[in-house]
C-alpha cells in the first residue's frame, strides 16, 4: 500500500521563525508533490507543487524534493499567527501508472506560530 | 474564473436515506476526484471522472456508493442508506487535463443521524 508519512505535529514556532514540515512516501514511482494548507473547518488550498529534485521557492516558502530519500519538505520562512493551519503533504503516481491521477495525502502537520 | 462549487456545503441525513453531494468543476476543467475527510482523519481518495466515464473508483466503499459525471451537468456522489460512519467532510476536486494540479471547492459537510 501506498503510503505518505508526516509528522503530526502540533509543531509550534514563534512569529517571524522558520516553519520545517517533512513528508516521506513509499512510492518510488511518485512524480509530483504537492503541499496543500487547510484552515479548520475549510477546504485544502494549495501552496506549492514540485517536480523535480531540489528546491523550489515561491515567496515566503520553499519546497525541497529528494527523490533518492523519497523525501519532500516544506520550509515557511518569517511565520505568520495567519500560517497557523494543518499542512498536507500530497503525492501523485507517474504517467503509466495504474493509479496515475488520484492523489495520496498524509495524515497533516498542525502547525501554531504564536506571536 | 468562478472556482471549484459544491453543494449543498452542510446536509443532515438520517440513518437509511440518501445523501446526493454535487460538484461543478473549474470552467474549463474535464477531470473531477472526490475525497472524504472522516473526523480527525486525513484526506483518502475515492473516486477520479472525466465526463462520463469513471476512470478510477478503487476508493470508493463497495456498496451503497456510487458516482457519476455527466455529459451535461455536476458530478454527483450519491451515498444510499447513510450510515452514521458516512459522516464526514465530502471534498470535490478539479484538474484541466490528467496530471495537473487539482484545485479543491469548498466541501459538503455530511451529518447522519
Amino acid at each position: 500500500q501506498k503510503e505518505v508519512e508526516q509528522n503530526s505535529g502540533p509543531l509550534s514556532v514563534p512569529e517571524g521563525a522558520i516553519a520545517s514540515l517533512n513528508c516521506t512516501y513509499s512510492d518510488r514511482g511518485s512524480q509530483s508533490f504537492f503541499w496543500y494548507r487547510q484552515y479548520s473547518g475549510k477546504s485544502p488550498e494549495l501552496i506549492m507543487f514540485i517536480y523535480s529534485n531540489g528546491d523550489k521557492e515561491d515567496g515566503r516558502f520553499t519546497a525541497q524534493l529528494n527523490k533518492a530519500s523519497q523525501y519532500v519538505s516544506l520550509l515557511i520562512r518569517d511565520s505568520q499567527p495567519s500560517d497557523s493551519a494543518t499542512y498536507l503533504c500530497a503525492v501523485k503516481e507517474g504517467a503509466g501508472g495504474t493509479s496515475y491521477g488520484k492523489l495520496t495525502f498524509g495524515q497533516g502537520t498542525i502547525l501554531t506560530v504564536h506571536p | 474564473n468562478a472556482g471549484v462549487m459544491q453543494n449543498p456545503r452542510h446536509l443532515v441525513r438520517r440513518r437509511g436515506q440518501e445523501a446526493r453531494l454535487r460538484c461543478s468543476p473549474m470552467k474549463g476543467h474535464s477531470h473531477v476526484y472526490w475525497y472524504r475527510q472522516l473526523p480527525e482523519e486525513g484526506l483518502k481518495f475515492m473516486v477520479y471522472l472525466q465526463k462520463e466515464n469513471i476512470i478510477d473508483e478503487s476508493g470508493m466503499p463497495k456498496e451503497r456508493f456510487s458516482a457519476e459525471f455527466p455529459k451535461e451537468g455536476p458530478s454527483i456522489l450519491r451515498i444510499q442508506q447513510v450510515v452514521r460512519g458516512d459522516s464526514a467532510a465530502y471534498f470535490c476536486a478539479s484538474s484541466p487535463i490528467l496530471g495537473e494540479t487539482q484545485y479543491f471547492g469548498p466541501g459538503t459537510r455530511l451529518l447522519v443521524l
